[in-house]
């Protein structure tokens, strides 16, 4: 059992598109981070949130931390195709030491 | 600094063989943790050094593995008597706070 869902797991839309994808859990995190990989490489930090009901925007991307700080989503307009990558949620449980990850969002951004 | 260094990138190995992976993480952090991670997954935590203290280690670290961080600076990751499962991508990273982590590049080991 993944203790952070993300969803969808794969999603591949045309260039000029907006998408969302999720990342949920029923515990409650002291802060969630948002990660990219490409493939061969070590993911890269885009954005962490730590406060309940916090939006960062990082150009056309988007980022929300519900208000129970048990979920995020990632929004992101106008897709590029450099937008293409393995998305990650990660989160630091309350009172725990260390990140645990989501399975990733594959995103595929079409010409 | 340059961000957090992995040798070898990539690992080719023989079961039964034992291997050993090299991080270095930014000078300034304390903090060095090791994940691994299989094709299409998210990274798996394995153990967490607060400087040369090993404070964590997951159920996933059988006593075929080992990390060190003597001195608090680099750390190694060893793999004994390896198994085909054991093929994965081992990353590094490095913080000073709980969260914020900056990976390394990996190292990609192959068991044959």
């Amino acid at each position: 059992t993944q203790l952070l869902e993300q969803s969808p797991q794969f999603l591949s839309i045309q260039e000029g598109e907006n998408l969302t994808v999720y990342c949920n859990s029923s515990s409650v995190f002291s802060s969630l981070q948002w990660y990219r990989q490409e493939p061969g490489e070590g993911p890269v930090l885009l954005v962490t949130v730590v406060t309940g009901g916090e939006v960062k925007k990082l150009k056309r991307l988007t980022f929300q931390f519900g208000d129970a700080r048990k979920d995020s989503s990632l929004h992101i307009t106008a897709a590029q195709p450099g937008d293409t990558g393995l998305y990650l949620c990660a989160g630091v449980i309350q009172g725990a030491q260390k990140l645990v990850f989501g399975q990733g969002t594959r995103l595929t951004i079409n010409p | 600094d340059t961000g957090v260094s992995q040798d070898p990138r990539h690992k080719i190995t023989k079961r039964g063989q034992n291997v050993t992976f090299r991080c270095d993480p930014i000078s300034e952090h304390n903090r060095l943790y090791w994940y691994r991670q299989t094709l299409g997954q998210g990274p798996e935590f394995l153990t967490y050094f607060q400087n040369e203290a090993q404070l964590e280690k997951s159920r996933l670290l059988s006593d075929r593995f080992s990390a060190e961080r003597p001195k608090g600076s680099f750390s190694t990751l060893e793999i004994q008597r390896t198994e085909q499962g054991d093929s994965a991508m081992y990353l590094c990273a490095s913080s000073l706070q709980t969260y914020g982590y900056t990976f390394g590049s990996g190292t990609r080991l192959t068991v044959v």
